[in-house]
């Protein structure tokens, strides 16, 4: 069965610093998606990233970057120059390709980042 | 703001009750779906339906069921509430029903049982 795991409960940090939230996931399948989403204090979860199995190249946008390297079962996600407005929750999801489990996403417990000023 | 509504925001009820949480999907997107956020169980999955079909399926109870009605719009009912029911409910839709499609989500329903 699909697993996602995220083993940072919690980060902090401070303003400007980097910092990068570990995902490790587990499939059978060698077709899927991986996902982050991020969970602000308001409580909406609002999609940042979707990366496919078959694409390894490392992705950026502004101050995101992800690292997918499918020999380690990683994803990844960096923020440079972190802000207090970084602050949420963030969540890593895995959809597999197979019929039986149609389009669900299988999250991980989520990383608590709070970013102080 | 991702398009995706859904009423009422909060609900606070008594153990045994049978509540009704709505979903309006984005203009579009043909697939919704239900997922529910608790401490102690994380964000898990419950039920996805396409054009109104079911299909998938997560730990759903058996209490809790669901439907997509013609104009897309979706209702998830939960009866015979537990305490243990009281979660953030989170409905998502895209546009396609396949694995490789973004889902987006809507704002919750707090769902409080006493």
């Amino acid at each position: 069965a699909q697993k996602v795991t995220q083993a940072q409960t919690e980060i902090s940090v401070v303003e400007k610093e980097d910092v990068t939230l570990d995902c490790v996931y587990e499939t059978r399948d060698t077709t899927y998606y991986l996902f982050w989403y991020k969970q602000p204090p308001s409580g909406e979860l609002v999609f940042l990233i979707r990366r496919n199995s078959f694409d390894e190249q490392n992705e950026i946008s502004g101050r995101y970057s992800w690292n997918f390297q499918k020999s380690t079962s990683s994803f990844n996600f960096t923020i440079t120059a972190s802000q207090v407005v970084d602050s949420a929750v963030y969540f890593c999801a895995l959809s597999e390709a197979k019929e039986t489990s149609g389009s669900r996403l299988t999250f991980g417990e989520g990383t608590q980042l709070t970013v102080n000023p | 703001d991702s398009g995706v509504t859904q009423t009422p925001k909060h609900l606070i009820t008594a153990t045994g009750q049978r509540v009704t949480l709505r979903c309006s999907p984005r203009s579009g997107d043909l697939s919704v779906y239900w997922y529910q956020q608790s401490l102690d169980q994380g964000l898990q999955f419950l039920i996805q339906y396409y054009n109104g079909e079911e299909r998938a399926k997560g730990n759903i109870l058996e209490r809790f069921s669901a439907q997509q009605f013609p104009d897309l719009h979706s209702e998830l009912n939960l009866s015979s509430l537990e305490l243990g029911d009281s979660a953030l409910y989170f409905c998502a839709s895209s546009y396609m029903e396949g694995f490789n499609n973004e889902q987006f989500f809507g704002p919750g329903t707090r769902l409080t049982v006493l």
